[in-house]
């Protein structure tokens, strides 16, 4: 059964800076990655994906994704009060049967 | 956007007990699961089905029992509830079209309090 470490625990950062999360996978059959974002009280919800090494962009969100180390972090850049929330990360192999991280616990600070 | 309803929304029973957390998607899709989320472990995979009748184990399957009626409808049983699985309780569902294209819908979830 293979494990999803993310990393920090809990994040403090003021409005309008930048925010990192890590999350690496011990399995090598590994080959998609996903982060997911739940508010308090909610469900979570799909932020982005990402399947090749590199880069992708979606507004004040990027990922990156290392495939070699199995590594792949999310910046939230100009982060606002409502980006509060817990972050998790998936991965899977062959895009089914998703296995969660503990989660980022992450507040902006206004 | 997709639509996963779970019911209820609340539960409290006692240790032995009996328990059924329902689950309705009507978004079509063929995979459901059902998670549970806990402080310090995060979402954990219990059971999940890719279609009627079909039931395949996730990863913490121990003292559940789930069934698949119909495409749109899954069910979490707990024959003999203990206080281990008191926890937040959730339901998904996606396509799986294609590796790329997965991404799972969640239900609003079920709090259940095993006492």
């Amino acid at each position: 059964q293979q494990k999803v470490q993310q990393s920090p625990e809990s994040l403090i950062v003021p409005e309008g800076g930048m925010a990192s999360l890590n999350c690496t996978s011990s399995d090598r059959n590994v080959d998609y990655f996903w982060w997911y974002r739940q508010h308090s009280g909610k469900s979570p919800k799909m932020l982005m994906s990402i399947f090749s090494n590199g880069e992708k962009e979606e507004g004040r969100f990027t990922v990156h994704l290392n495939k070699a180390s199995l590594h792949t972090s999310l910046h939230i850049r100009d982060s606002q009060p409502s980006d509060s929330a817990l972050y998790l990360c998936a991965a899977s192999i062959m895009g089914y049967k998703l296995t969660f991280g503990t989660g980022t616990s992450l507040l902006v600070d206004p | 956007e997709a639509a996963v309803t779970q019911s209820p929304r609340n539960k409290v029973t006692v240790t032995g007990g009996n328990v059924t957390l329902s689950c309705r998607q009507t978004n079509s899709h063929n995979y459901m699961y059902w998670y549970r989320q806990d402080t310090g472990h995060g979402l954990r995979l219990i059971h999940y089905s890719y279609g009627a009748g079909n039931l395949q184990i996730g990863d913490v399957p121990d003292g559940y029992k789930a069934t698949r009626t119909t495409q749109e409808d899954f069910f979490l049983l707990l024959e003999l509830a203990s206080p281990s699985q008191t926890s937040l309780y959730f339901c998904a569902s996606s396509d799986n079209q294609g590796a790329t294209n997965e991404r799972l819908f969640f239900g609003h979830g079920t709090k259940l309090s095993v006492l």
